[in-house]
């Protein structure tokens, strides 16, 4: 069955601090790989997408993400958090061509000012 | 460009009625999507509409239904309502290109309670 893992539930930087959330899928085919972004009160939108070609992919807001093939994984990273990045973000698959969006759990991310 | 816009924004209905959501895409945008997010389940997929059918489906039971129009907006219908129904749902709207790369966009989500 598809599916995809985010492992971390909660987590709590401070300001300036280095971010690597965990992605893993399980998908047959050719995957497509997203993370989504939930701030307070606002709807998801979009951090960035992977589709084919370089698996270091940058997204907005100084965000991104790196595809390996061999461990199943899509990890979101950003060199140094802000405040601002408070919110809740989301990895997600689907396979080439399909619009079904299979998420991942979420991972709430609070940062300390 | 406009994004994706549902209405209404919030809703409370109770046991045993039924509701109706509209959603309308980014303009020239085709495919519409629905979702379900709750606390416990997080976000689910409920059904994909493109040219005003049905294309993809997930696993919720035939008390959800939807449909879309010539114009590509949609809705989604919940009938019997049960209190496991409250939840947010989303609607996301691509340019529903078949066989190519997929990017879906967010509206801001119609939140249900039901009492």
């Amino acid at each position: 069955a598809q599916s995809v893992s985010q492992h971390n539930h909660h987590v709590i930087l401070s300001e300036a601090a280095s971010l690597e959330l965990g992605c893993n899928y399980s998908y047959g085919g050719t995957v497509n790989l997203f993370w989504y972004v939930q701030y307070p009160g606002q709807h998801l939108q979009l951090l960035l997408k992977y589709f084919s070609g370089d698996p270091l992919v940058k997204g907005i807001k100084g965000f991104e993400a790196e595809f390996i093939k061999s461990k199943f994984s899509f990890n979101l990273r950003k060199p140094s958090v802000q405040w601002s990045d408070t919110a809740e973000y989301f990895c997600a698959a689907s396979n080439f061509g399909n619009e079904k969006l299979t998420f991942g759990t979420g991972t709430r991310l609070t940062i300390i000012p | 460009k406009a994004g994706v816009t549902q209405t209404p924004r919030y809703l409370i209905k109770t046991r045993g009625q039924q509701v109706t959501l509209s959603c309308s895409p980014i303009s020239g945008h085709r495919s519409v999507s629905w979702y379900q997010q709750t606390p416990g389940q997080g976000l689910q997929f409920l059904f994909e509409y493109f040219s005003e059918t049905q294309r993809n489906k997930g696993n919720f039971p035939g008390r959800f239904s939807g449909r879309q129009f010539s114009n590509s907006r949609s809705e989604m219908n919940v009938s019997t309502l049960e209190l496991g129904d409250s939840a947010l749902y989303l609607c996301a709207s691509s340019l529903g290109l078949a066989g190519g790369p997929v990017t879906q966009y967010f509206g801001p989500g119609t939140r249900l309670l039901v009492l």
